[in-house]
């Protein structure tokens, strides 16, 4: 378990409104993610965090921006939801040892946007 | 071309067959391997991580080839409870700065 929640589980909202999906873990990871699952799509990154404030972007980020003030959050904002951004939305943190790098997983949103 | 590539299946194994899957990747510089399986309606949850030199645990056994750019997974005498989502991850960044590629995934189905 690698302690990570996410919030709300379970969202449905109409288009044009502003939602936030929070991560937040509690093993004071640095590397934090956002990706999206859609059918027919590999899990695909959206914004990923290496750092308090320190973020980049991914490669399906247009429409969301992040925000991390606290290590143990990971903020990611709809501004203003589309139905193409209905999906479910994982949370991830990188465990790193000498050797290796691997993402744990949260246990996701799911978002319908009306 | 896809960067991972995994048949979708579904495959239908009967309980204790030997199932494999095969993943392909376009990348040859990818660093790293990975296997997770999805539960339905779950997170994805890391299985193993793929070594060079192939690597096994339990009934499971993974398998890495570099020359023609595909990563196995074996299943052994299969259960019930490995009826799952298996997805290929590639990762083609350097250590520090990865960037994983999924495939799809392969949906497998094990029958009593």
């Amino acid at each position: 378990d690698a302690g990570i929640t996410q919030s709300p589980r379970h969202k449905v909202t109409e288009t044009g409104t502003p939602v936030t999906l929070r991560c937040h873990q509690t093993e004071n990871h640095r590397y934090m993610y956002w990706y999206r699952q859609d059918p027919g799509h590999g899990l695909r990154l959206i914004h990923y965090s290496y750092g308090v404030k320190d973020t980049d972007k991914g490669e399906v980020s247009d429409g969301y921006s992040v925000s991390r003030s606290k290590t143990e959050d990971f903020l990611l904002t709809l501004e203003s939801a589309t139905s193409s951004q209905t999906s479910v939305y994982f949370c991830a943190i990188s465990e790193i040892t000498i050797v290796r790098n691997t993402q744990y997983f949260g246990p996701g949103t799911r978002l319908t946007v009306l | 071309r896809k960067e991972v590539e995994q048949d979708p299946g579904p495959f239908n194994v009967p309980e204790g067959a030997t199932v494999a899957f095969n993943c392909t990747y376009s990348n040859s510089a990818s660093q790293s391997f990975f296997w997770y399986r999805q539960d339905c309606r779950k997170e994805p949850k890391l299985l193993m991580s793929v070594y060079s030199s192939g690597n096994e645990d339990g009934r499971f056994t993974a398998q890495l080839n570099r020359a023609s750019q595909y990563i196995s997974l074996l299943i052994r005498d299969s259960k019930l409870s490995d009826s799952a989502t298996y997805l290929c991850v590639v990762n083609r960044g350097d250590f520090g700065n990865e960037k994983l590629t999924f495939g799809t995934g392969t949906r497998l189905t094990i029958i009593p």
